[in-house]
């Protein structure tokens, strides 16, 4: 079963915008972790948050929390078309992760 | 260093024959994951790894389905009687105990 949803299902924009992606999730995590997805096939790693911590960054990246709602937002600042992928949501709640079924970010030029 | 890899990378199969999927984790990562991932879905849990034993099997689909990871760092996802509905990207992920995990490139299995 899939806890995370991500929301928006598919979003665009243009290049030099912001992109803002939510994820809310149903049960208590270790932690949460974004990942991107180009092409269906790898995952890459963007940034994990604990479940004490409450807003991280990662140069283009700021990742919020709220376990009290149960959410995470992932803002992409100034956006490139390098950025166009799937974005997930992955909870940990001990061992495997839970991934959401990821919001498509489309970003024209 | 060198990250998750998986081979094959594609692999073709028909209805009714076995396959081997194998994947070779960072070095040093003493845990190992596998997912499968189906057309606009997010991965799926099925094993982890650590160290040798399966910890955790809850998600593997039913008895066709089996893993090994006899020496601790590469593993081997093993599918008898393939069916249509196991086409799909397997991913392999590592990683340093309860730290971020690294995926490999996923193999694509189609099984016609």
């Amino acid at each position: 079963s899939q806890q995370g949803e991500e929301d928006p299902q598919a979003l665009s924009i243009q290049e030099g915008e912001n992109a803002t992606m939510n994820c809310s999730y149903k049960t208590s995590i270790n932690n949460l972790q974004w990942y991107r997805q180009n092409s269906g096939r790898g995952l890459v790693h963007l940034i994990l948050i604990r479940s004490n911590e409450r807003e991280k960054h990662s140069g283009r990246l700021r990742v919020t929390l709220d376990t009290s709602k149960k959410s995470s937002s992932l803002l992409i600042t100034a956006s490139r078309a390098a950025d166009t992928a799937s974005y997930f949501c992955a909870t940990d709640v001990g061992t495997a992760l839970i991934f959401g079924k990821g919001t498509t970010l489309s970003v024209s030029s | 260093g060198a990250g998750v890899s998986q081979t094959p990378s594609n692999k073709v199969t028909e209805k009714g024959k076995y396959v081997e999927l194998r994947c070779d984790p960072i070095s040093g990562h003493t845990a190992l994951y596998w997912y499968r991932q189906s057309l606009g879905q997010g991965p799926e849990f099925l094993i982890y790894f650590q160290g040798t034993g399966a910890a955790d099997d809850s998600g593997l689909p039913n008895d066709r389905f089996f893993a090994v990871r006899p020496e601790g760092s590469v593993s081997t996802l093993k599918i008898q009687r393939t069916e249509r509905g196991d086409s799909a990207v397997y991913l392999c992920a590592s990683s340093f105990g309860n730290n971020e995990q690294f995926f490999g490139p996923g193999t694509r299995l189609t099984v016609l």
